[in-house]
């Protein structure tokens, strides 16, 4: 079946560091993927998609790019600042639509 | 627009008991879905429905029923609360249910059984 694997957190970066949050996934056929954003005590919300291979989605200073040949989705951003500190999710949608399927989450903390 | 609305916030059940998870949306959005949240697992689909009248499974329904009488809301059901059901609920929606659109998510509830 379909699955998302993103790299363990808690992840600590200093403000102005570089990021980058490993998602690789499983699927058939062609997913959409996208990557989002849950901050404290909140519901998630949609930082960036790309709906087939080669694209590239990114929002707010943030990146990542659909790599068919590696099934992969990194999120990068070049400089991040504390009010970035959240939870994110890298997720799936298959080709049929409907069912989202969501990795485990990457936490990120920036410290000032 | 007040977007995707949970009630109640917190709710602490005991083993058996019964209760509805509120859900509403004022968008018109056709597609509805309901996920719980537990540490490390990220979030499961728990039911969807692609419309009034219409729902089915996602990856983890058994313990759960869902009922769509009317295109705002989607309550979730748990007929006999179990500890396993400890988690946070969160609902959302999009237009389409595809990639095109963008899915909202509500704020979440936060259930305890005990």
């Amino acid at each position: 079946g379909n699955s998302v694997t993103q790299m363990e957190g808690p992840v600590t970066l200093s403000e102005e560091a570089f990021l980058t949050i490993n998602c690789t996934y499983t699927a058939t056929g062609y997913p959409s993927l996208f990557w989002y954003v849950q901050y404290p005590g909140e519901g998630l919300q949609l930082l960036l998609k790309a709906t087939k291979a080669d694209d590239k989605g990114s929002n707010k200073g943030f990146e990542a790019t659909y790599r068919k040949e590696t099934t992969s989705f990194h999120l990068e951003k070049g400089s991040v600042q504390v009010s970035d500190s959240a939870v994110y999710f890298c997720a799936l949608l298959d080709t049929g639509g409907f069912k989202t399927i969501f990795g485990a989450g990457t936490r990120l903390f920036v410290k000032a | 627009n007040a977007g995707v609305t949970q009630t109640p916030k917190f709710q602490v059940l005991k083993t058996g008991q019964s209760m509805t998870l509120q859900c509403a949306q004022d968008m018109n959005h056709e597609y509805m879905s309901w996920y719980r949240q537990d540490p490390g697992m990220g979030l499961r689909l728990i039911h969807y429905s692609v419309g009034a009248g219409i729902t089915d499974q996602g990856e983890v329904p058994n313990g759960y029923n869902v009922s769509r009488s009317t295109t705002e809301d989607f309550p979730l059901r748990l007929l006999s609360a179990a500890p396993s059901q400890t988690s946070v609920y969160f609902c959302a929606s999009s237009l389409s249910g595809t990639a095109r659109d963008t899915q909202y998510f509500g704020p979440g509830t936060r259930l305890t059984v005990l």
